[in-house]
């Protein structure tokens, strides 16, 4: 079974800019996890969603956002680009039970490399 | 709140020297444990896990047990070895959300 899939992985903006990143879930998982990684931070929750909805959100600005499609595939675009954003962004799949979420595992992407410059 | 500690790196060891990475979690209910390593330039992959008390998770030499008791899950081996040199992450998943510690960094050397 194919991993969880990212693009692209490396990405170079502009101050201001807007990006989209894309990731493509294990097949039959339901439920898509973005992360944010830096040497300062360590690894942040930004959002999960689970059948097209948002059904959880960290602490980001509202720069960041998501959405997910009919076939669990997601993206994050964040908007107005800032320095601090240059970041690993790490997208996590899991089955998304109805139930028993706490069993639950979640298989990382490689990640998308952001640099803003 | 829900939360993960876990001991501070780097930590640099000799290959065959035994390794501890300590971790303690703070959760209600009953969350499952997990170890996931990272090697550089990738993303987090799953080491082993646990999802209930006394649980031992392991894989490829590492071991953890789950101590309710004591909310631990302190990641063992008995022999490391240089392509063990990676970052390894505790985490905790309440059911609600995954927890990270902030990641401890190994070196081995020969």
């Amino acid at each position: 079974k194919a991993g969880v899939t990212q693009t692209p992985r490396y990405l170079i903006k502009t101050r201001g800019q807007q990006v989209t990143l894309s990731c493509s879930p294990i097949s039959g998982h339901r439920s898509v996890s973005w992360y944010q990684q830096t040497p300062g931070q360590g690894l942040q929750f930004l959002f999960e969603y689970f059948s097209e909805t948002q059904r959880n959100k960290g602490n980001f600005p509202g720069r960041f956002s998501g959405r997910q499609f009919s076939n669990s595939r997601s993206e994050m675009n964040v908007s107005t680009l800032e320095l601090g954003d240059s970041a690993l962004y790490l997208c996590a799949s899991s089955l998304g039970l109805a139930g028993g979420r706490a069993l639950e595992t979640q298989y990382f992407g490689p990640g998308t490399r952001l640099l803003v410059l | 709140g829900d939360s993960v500690t876990q001991m501070e790196g780097p930590v640099t060891l000799s290959e065959e020297a035994c390794l501890t990475i300590n971790c303690t979690y703070t959760a209600t209910g009953y969350p499952s444990l997990f170890w996931y390593v990272q090697y550089p330039g990738e993303g987090l992959q799953l080491l082993l896990k646990a999802t209930k008390a006394d649980d031992k998770g392991s894989n490829k030499g590492f071991e953890a047990t789950y101590r309710k008791e004591t909310t631990s899950f302190h990641l063992e081996k008995g022999s490391v070895q240089v392509s063990d040199s990676a970052v390894y992450f505790c985490a905790l998943n309440t059911g609600n959300q995954f927890y990270f510690g902030t990641g401890t960094s190994l070196t081995v050397i020969p």
